[in-house]
């Protein structure tokens, strides 16, 4: 089944202590994009990558680092989490040409 | 200004009746347009997409992008309870990256 994959599906963490959240498509797409879900503010991208080693900033960077090293993986980074970046997170990918598949969300509580 | 608004809700409606979902989005440049549902807990799911001014169609649905008004419609006709859902309409300039409108959140009652 062609999918987008994302671990964990909800994880609480503490102030400070980096973790990595994965996101795998099986799809073969040279897009991939991950998006942050929040109240009142809707889908709003944080990095997106064109393909392999091609990475570049979204509207809400600050706090994020990602990295594409093959083309099926697209990990989101956070090096020092803040209560802040509680929220609602979305990997997405594409070929280009039909909109994007998105994964089933990560819901990451920082307290 | 948002580039993409759309009204946040929720608009409820009976079972079989006709919805219209739509967006207005600023900005001119040459444009693809999506509209996507998303069930709670899930993760957003296209529904239709298109680059061009005028209707398109598919099953129960049809999408109307009007690019002189900059108005994005959603139409879902013989609506069922299973259309609950939040709908984002979604444009992009280019495949890196999509701006999204907040959502309209969908009640149909059976």
């Amino acid at each position: 089944e062609a999918q987008v994959t994302q671990n964990p599906r909800y994880l609480i963490t503490v102030t400070g202590k980096k973790l990595t959240v994965t996101c795998s498509q099986n799809m073969n797409h040279e897009y991939m994009s991950w998006y942050r879900q929040d109240p009142g503010l809707g889908l709003r991208q944080i990095y997106y990558s064109m393909n392999v080693e091609v990475t570049d900033k979204g509207d809400v960077p600050e706090g994020y680092k990602v990295s594409r090293k093959e083309k099926r993986n697209f990990p989101l980074i956070l090096e020092s989490p803040s209560p802040n970046q509680t929220s609602l997170y979305f990997c997405a990918s594409s070929t280009g040409g039909n909109g994007y598949t998105f994964g089933s969300g990560t819901r990451l509580t920082v307290v | 200004q948002k580039e993409v608004e759309q009204d946040p809700g929720p608009l409820s409606v009976p079972e079989g009746a006709i919805v219209s979902l739509n967006c207005t989005y600023s900005n001119s440049a040459f444009q693809y347009f999506m509209w996507y549902r998303q069930y709670s807990r899930k993760g957003p799911e296209l529904l239709m997409y298109t680059y061009s001014s005028g209707n398109k169609e598919d099953g129960r649905f049809t999408a109307q992008v009007d690019k002189s008004s900059k108005y994005i419609s959603l139409f879902i006709r013989d609506s069922q309870p299973s259309d609950s859902a939040t709908y984002l309409c979604a444009r992009s300039t280019g495949f890196q990256k999509l701006v999204f409108g907040t959502g309209t959140r969908l009640l149909v009652s059976p």
